[in-house]
């Protein structure tokens, strides 16, 4: 089966700083990658989604993240941290026919 | 706006009690997930219904069950509430197959007293 781990529960970057969240994955078939957003009170967003067709995958708000086969990771970055990015960040995984499995999540603070 | 509509926004309940969460999903979608977010246990999948049928099982309570209407919207019932119910419950929804990216609503948070 499938899994995601996220290390860092919670993570503070600087604003203006470099935003690093990691994420290992485990599956034994090729995956499809999603990093997903949440705000508080909210849904989760989609950030972007890894579906082999490019290792560098860019998403929405200037976030992007690398699939790594030989590291089994899918760390997300983004240059330059903003306060609006301040959110729980989830890792997720799906492979074959079974549902989206989510990571614990990153809880990311940006301080001024 | 992801175009999925939750309902209730807040549940508060007893211990013993019964409710029912409503979902409807984005136009044209025809998946419907539940997931459970609680602080200890994160995001767990309860189940999947696609087209009326249901499809996967997760991490489902046998108090708990669901169903998808020829509507496509879906209800998700939990019964005999205990204390460690409490959670945030969000609906979600996908166009097609497992790849294709999941849309979620603002869930309902529930609170068992």
């Amino acid at each position: 089966a499938q899994s995601v781990t996220q290390l860092g529960s919670h993570v503070s970057v600087s604003e203006g700083a470099l935003v690093l969240l990691r994420c290992n994955y485990s599956s034994s078939v090729p995956p499809y990658l999603f990093w997903y957003v949440q705000y508080p009170n909210q849904g989760l967003q989609l950030l972007l989604k890894y579906t082999s067709a490019a290792t560098l995958v860019k998403g929405i708000n200037g976030f992007e993240a690398e699939f790594k086969k030989s590291e089994t990771s899918f760390h997300l970055t983004k240059p330059s941290a903003h306060m609006s990015d301040a959110a729980e960040y989830f890792c997720a995984v799906v492979s074959g026919n079974t549902p989206l499995v989510f990571g614990k999540g990153t809880r990311l603070s940006v301080i001024a | 706006d992801s175009g999925v509509t939750q309902t209730p926004k807040h549940l508060i309940t007893a211990t013993g009690q019964r409710v029912t969460l409503r979902c409807s999903p984005r136009s044209g979608d025809l998946s419907v997930y539940w997931y459970q977010q609680s602080l200890d246990q994160g995001l767990q999948f309860l189940i999947q219904y696609y087209n009326g049928e249901e499809r996967a099982k997760g991490n489902i309570l046998e108090r708990f069950s669901a169903q998808q209407f020829p509507d496509l919207h879906s209800e998700l019932n939990l019964s005999s509430l205990e204390l460690g119910d409490s959670a945030l419950y969000f609906c979600a929804s996908s166009a097609y197959t497992y790849q294709s990216p999941l849309h979620f609503g603002n869930g309902t948070r529930l609170t068992v007293t």
